[in-house]
């Protein structure tokens, strides 16, 4: 299947830092990328809808001034967290299909806390 | 609006067989999809429906009714290491956006 890679696979940053998380299709082009959020024992959140060479698309309730995408080409999506707080810790995972039709295939996920 | 329902947890012995359900209330429907999750880990892609009737591949099972909004996922021959979260999630038509479910928990004791 297609692959998809997230980097880092977890980070620690302190309060007021921001934090950048790269998501990348690594043999297959994603003009649509999916940033996700996971706090423990809930299931999947979608933050936003990264699309190449346009705006991100947020779900309601996201800051987009807090979190960060950008979509430079067709194999790189990547988030930032900005000003970051311990309430922001959690899992952030990406995902992108090769084609409109096809299974999502995950990234790795990052674990981010903020101290 | 979008609802997407599976129980939250089960528990199943090792070499049984166990169902999980999900029923669905969505706009538009273009494909139901299940994923494993290990804690801690990123989905896994399990299988997909779109079409009416039962979808097998090796130990796992997917089957779908759409006219009931229904599908399940069958596991056999049941192993300590499918211990983890089973999710389902719907596409919704004309995107390619994911509508998930909150994921049922499955336990398999010795």
């Amino acid at each position: 299947g297609a692959v998809v890679s997230q980097h880092p696979s977890w980070v620690i940053c302190k309060s007021g830092t921001s934090v950048k998380i790269e998501c990348r299709s690594l043999d297959f082009q994603a003009t649509t990328m999916f940033w996700y959020r996971q706090f423990p024992k809930q299931s999947l959140m979608l933050m936003a809808t990264s699309n190449e060479g346009s705006k991100a698309t947020y779900e309601q309730g996201v800051e987009k001034d807090k979190f960060l995408i950008n979509h430079a080409s067709l194999t790189l999506s990547t988030l930032t967290v900005t000003s970051a707080h311990p309430e922001d810790s959690s899992f952030y995972i990406c995902s992108a299909s090769v084609t409109q039709n096809t299974e999502a295939f995950f990234g790795q996920g990052t674990r981010l806390t903020v101290v | 609006g979008q609802n997407i329902d599976q129980p939250t947890e089960m528990t199943a012995t090792e070499g049984a067989i166990v169902q999980i359900n999900c029923t669905y209330q969505t706009s538009g429907f273009n494909g139901l999809f299940w994923y494993q999750q290990h804690a801690g880990e990123a989905p896994t892609f399990l299988s997909y429906n779109v079409l009416d009737g039962l979808e097998e591949k090796g130990r796992f099972s997917s089957f779908l009714s759409r006219s009931k909004g229904y599908s399940y996922l069958l596991l056999k021959e049941l192993q300590m290491k499918d211990s983890a979260s089973y999710l389902c999630a719907v596409r919704d038509r004309g995107n390619y956006q994911l509508i998930w479910g909150a994921g049922t928990k499955l336990i398999i004791k010795p």
